[in-house]
């Protein structure tokens, strides 16, 4: 079965540092792009950015550059989310999404498929 | 960043009602767009990609169209399993952004 499986539930205080995990299993790991989505309690989807575990290449979107940080272990087929001090604004589900690239004539269409459950992170004193 | 806009940001309709969702890119996304659904509690699920394309398993009943900067999901007959919140996402440029998602609610 082809999923991802995200760390659990993070209940932390402001000024720590937090990394939650995705486990990917089912599919080729490190030929496939994993990307970070927040969802804010009762906000809309926010793509945070994406990384390459074949080559730990990552891309991250101006609003979350600097903020977060983007890691993987291919040798685990697992990629990484990371604060090194949390605020509270921080407190959100983040999910972990597969990025599934669709060849047509050339022309590359990406999509989110398959998706973590999510994490929630807690960030309050 | 392609900013995407949806309308309407809420929806009430019925059992069997058609429902049209639009969203709006704010350049010429060509036809990069994806649709997902969203439950309470739940991760969001893929219904259609590249404006018109089903996902493996997605019901018929769920179309797209457009292309440039204006399109659309439609619901030819809402199910009880459809009340459920819609974003749309772009694909063509990273960041890859989202819509501020659309919540249908049940009349």
């Amino acid at each position: 079965e082809v999923q991802l499986v995200q760390s659990g539930a993070e209940v932390k205080k402001p000024g720590e540092s937090l990394k939650i995990s995705c486990k990917g299993s089912g599919f080729s790991f490190t030929t496939s792009w994993i990307a970070w989505v927040r969802q804010m309690p009762g906000k809309g989807l926010e793509w945070m950015g994406i990384i390459y575990p074949g080559d730990s290449e990552t891309r991250y979107s101006p609003a979350f550059q600097g903020q977060v940080t983007i890691s993987a272990d291919k040798s685990i087929s697992t990629v990484y989310l990371q604060w090194s001090s949390l605020k509270a604004s921080d407190t959100a589900m983040y999910y972990c999404a597969r990025r599934h690239n669709w060849n047509v004539g050339g022309f590359y269409y990406y999509y989110m498929d398959v998706w973590g459950k999510g994490t929630t992170v807690t960030v309050s004193s | 960043d392609i900013q995407m806009t949806q309308s309407p940001s809420s929806l009430s309709a019925s059992v069997g009602d058609r429902v049209t969702i639009t969203c709006r890119a704010s350049q010429n996304i060509n036809n990069y767009l994806n649709w997902y659904q969203q439950k309470p509690g739940q991760a969001p699920n893929l219904l259609i990609y590249a404006a018109s394309s089903w996902q493996s398993g997605v019901p018929s009943r769920f179309s797209g169209s457009g292309s440039g900067t204006d399109f659309t999901l439609t619901i030819s007959s809402l199910q009880p399993e459809d009340f459920a919140t819609y974003f749309c996402q772009q694909s063509h440029t990273a960041p890859y952004t989202f819509g501020q998602g659309t919540k249908l609610e049940i009349k």
